[in-house]
C-alpha cells in the first residue's frame, strides 16, 4: 500500500520568511495530493491540493509542486504571517483507496 | 448548516467497556473514514467505506467495527475498549474516494 513520509516533523520560520515542507510517497499508482492544515484544537481542514496531471499549483501565498518521477511533493508558504502556525499534513491516494497522511509538520511563525 | 458531527465531543471510558462512536454527514458524501490522532503519528485510517454497504479496513483497524447502513451515518465501535485506543477520533467523508475530505470536529476519548 502507500507510505507517505513528511519531512520536518517541526519548523520555525520568522514572519516573512519562507516555509517549505517536503513529503514522499511509494505508490506510483497515487494521483492525488492534498494538502490539510490543522490549528490547535481544530480539525484539519483543505488548503490546497493537486493532483497527478499537474506540476504546480498556486492560491495566494501558498503552492504546492509535484515531481512524478521522483515521487516527492511539496508545500510552500510565502510572506509567513503568525496564523500560518498550525500543523501542516500531507496525503496521497487513489482510485478507491483511501488516502494516507504524513505524521505532519509543526510550523512556528515567530513574530 | 451542511457538514459533519460527531458525538460525543469527549468521553472517559473504563477498560473493558463498548463504546459506540457517531458520525453523520448531510452532504450525501459517499465516501466516510475514521482517522485516529495521536501525538507525532499523524492521522492513521481505522476503516473506511467507499459507499453504503460497503467497508473497508485501513492501517490500525484492530478493536474497531464499523457499519454504513446509509449514507449518513457512519459509526465506529469500541468492542472492549483498552488503554491503547486513547487517543483523538476523526470522522471524515468525500464525494467520492479521492476527492477533498471534510472532517468532523473529532471525539476525545480516554480509556483508563
Amino acid at each position: 500500500g502507500e507510505n507517505v513520509e513528511q519531512h520536518p516533523s517541526t519548523l520555525s520560520v520568522q514572519e516573512g520568511d519562507s516555509a517549505v515542507i517536503k513529503c514522499t510517497y511509494s505508490d506510483s499508482a497515487s494521483n492525488y495530493f492534498p494538502w490539510y492544515k490543522q490549528e490547535l484544537g481544530k480539525r484539519p481542514q483543505l488548503i490546497i491540493d493537486i493532483r497527478s496531471n499537474v506540476g504546480e499549483k498556486k492560491d495566494q501565498r501558498i503552492a504546492v509542486t509535484l515531481n512524478k518521477t521522483a515521487k516527492h511533493f511539496s508545500l510552500h508558504i510565502t510572506e509567513t504571517q503568525p496564523e500560518d502556525s498550525a500543523v501542516y499534513f500531507c496525503s496521497g491516494g487513489s482510485g478507491n483507496t483511501p488516502l494516507v497522511f504524513g505524521k505532519g509538520t509543526r510550523l512556528s511563525v515567530i513574530a | 448548516i451542511a457538514g459533519i458531527t460527531q458525538a460525543p465531543t469527549s468521553q472517559i471510558l473504563a477498560a473493558g467497556r463498548r463504546m459506540t462512536l457517531r458520525c453523520t454527514q448531510d452532504m450525501r458524501h459517499n465516501a466516510m473514514y475514521w482517522y485516529r490522532q495521536d501525538l507525532g503519528l499523524g492521522l492513521r485510517l481505522i476503516h473506511y467505506s467507499n459507499t453504503a454497504g460497503t467497508t473497508g479496513k485501513g492501517e490500525v483497524p484492530d478493536g474497531y467495527s464499523v457499519s454504513r447502513a446509509n449514507t449518513d451515518d457512519f459509526p465506529l465501535t469500541l468492542a472492549s475498549a483498552v488503554p491503547s485506543q486513547t487517543s483523538v477520533y476523526f470522522c471524515a467523508s468525500s464525494e467520492v474516494p479521492n476527492t477533498e475530505a471534510f472532517f468532523g470536529q473529532g471525539t476525545r476519548l480516554t480509556v483508563v
